[in-house]
């Protein structure tokens, strides 16, 4: 059973749009949510973090809103390139452990 | 710093074969894990590692999939025997331990078992 689940499964975006990915847990263990870029080819990579302490964290262009009551959090991409067409898939951690469960990613297009 | 080091890149096999696939992890990390990649069922984790030694297994599939780490610097992830099913990109990932959650990618091994 999926343990974090995500959506859309995929996303077209117009170039300086906005792109939201979401995504939504049950376990109310988990005490860490990364978002992981991939690109054709290429491992996972970490893009930004956040720890439920918080509602909203912003690096640049990216941001993580996250609603610990709902269970839910959210990837918004600000001002959407070409150069941001990726895969991303989001992630939890449960409180004391090391292990990550993914999300089933998002295939981001943006169109020039 | 080289980053996670897997090999080979690309792997192609005949069914019943045995492959194995090779992880370096970045040199510091605790942690090693094993996932594999699918458009069907997306990122699996496999098997993971704590300063050597298989914390959860309970990704690998089946018995014909193993998973060993000898040191610090040194990861194996063997398939006997290998059936088409089983194809897929498989990757290595470590991370510096518990208290940092940030797992680093090495680049995958693209299985495809024929």
């Amino acid at each position: 059973q999926q343990q974090v689940k995500q959506s859309p499964q995929s996303l077209i975006v117009q170039k300086g749009g906005i792109s939201i990915i979401n995504c939504a847990y049950e376990n109310t263990a988990f005490d860490y949510f990364p978002w992981y870029q991939q690109f054709p080819g290429k491992g996972p990579a970490l893009l930004i973090a956040i720890r439920p302490d918080v509602s909203e964290k912003k690096e640049g262009r990216f941001t993580i809103s996250f609603n610990k009551s709902a269970k839910q959090f959210s990837l918004h991409i600000m001002d959407s390139q070409p150069g941001d067409s990726a895969t991303y898939f989001c992630a939890a951690r449960g409180s004391g452990a090391n292990n990550l469960f993914f999300g089933t990613g998002t295939r981001l297009t943006v169109i020039p | 710093d080289a980053g996670v080091i897997q090999s080979p890149r690309h792997e192609v096999t005949e069914m019943g074969q045995e492959v194995t696939l090779r992880c370096k992890p970045i040199s510091g990390h605790n942690s090693l894990f094993w996932y594999r990649q699918t458009m069907m069922r997306g990122l699996e984790l496999l098997i993971y590692f704590n300063n050597n030694v298989p914390i959860d297994d309970s990704g690998m599939p089946e018995d014909r999939f193993s998973a060993k780490m000898p040191n610090a610097s040194f990861s194996t992830l063997k398939i006997q025997p290998s059936e088409p099913r089983d194809s897929a990109v498989y990757f290595c990932a470590s991370s510096p331990g518990q208290t940092r959650g940030e797992q680093f990618f090495g680049p995958g091994t693209r299985l495809t078992v024929l």
